[in-house]
């Protein structure tokens, strides 16, 4: 019974370059979060999303973040043109969808991005 | 602005010192309040959930309630294992019927043998 897989764990990025980050929610889950947390601080809320929609993206920043859940495999964080800045974890959870009985989220282990 | 707020930020206690963590929230339309346990460099992991004023769950040295406007985590007779940061979250339902789940900063807890 997996649980949410994230991958990769660790990730290093050269300033400028593209970050990919990806999520598999737990089976059955149908909707997909993802979080981004600093070290010594709380998890930032970014974007909500369902199979082929984004439901709430009021967390993420207006340019080079972008966050997609195709009908078909993972649930993508994408960073362009990263900066020194973006060096955070970033996690993905997963939760049934609304309406049922059990609605706690589930999260991954997490992508630790270091920007250089 | 919905809020949660933890306190206290951090806490030391002695093997066996009982103590509890407080969440605080301002939220409208709330649906549940969850309960997470987080170990550095890993993710959060699902303790409890909270539906009503009232409530109490309780698992091992845990036992979590919830009021109209808070809830408490009470660590009973705490081990060092139990040394990690506990993070409280509230879901907020939208008015599209959509919910997010909106965390506090948490609490750095360190149980000394």
């Amino acid at each position: 019974n997996a649980g949410v897989m994230q991958n990769p764990r660790h990730l290093v990025r050269r300033r400028g370059q593209e970050a990919r980050l990806r999520c598999s929610p737990m089976k059955g889950h149908s909707h997909v979060y993802w979080y981004r947390q600093l070290p010594e601080e709380g998890l930032k809320f970014m974007v909500y999303l369902q199979k082929e929609n984004i439901i709430d993206e009021s967390g993420m920043p207006k340019e080079r973040f972008s966050a997609e859940f195709p009908k078909e495999g993972p649930s993508i964080l994408r960073i362009q043109q990263v900066v020194r800045g973006d060096s955070a974890a970033y996690f993905c959870a997963s939760s049934p969808p609304p309406g049922s009985s059990n609605t706690e989220a589930f999260f991954g282990q997490g992508t630790r991005l270091t920007v250089v | 602005e919905d809020q949660v707020t933890q306190s206290p930020e951090a806490l030391r206690l002695q093997e066996g010192e009982s103590s509890s963590l407080n969440c605080s929230y301002t939220v409208s339309g709330l649906r549940g309040l969850f309960w997470y346990r987080q170990d550095p460099g890993k993710g959060p992991e699902f303790l409890f959930t909270l539906y009503s004023a009232g409530e109490e769950k309780e698992k091992e040295r845990l036992k979590a309630t919830l009021t109209k406007k808070e809830s408490f985590l009470h660590i009973t007779a705490p081990k060092p294992e139990d040394s990690a940061t506990y993070l409280c979250a509230v879901q907020e339902v939208g008015t599209s019927g959509t919910y997010k789940y909106i965390f506090g900063t948490g609490t750095r807890l360190k149980v000394l043998a």
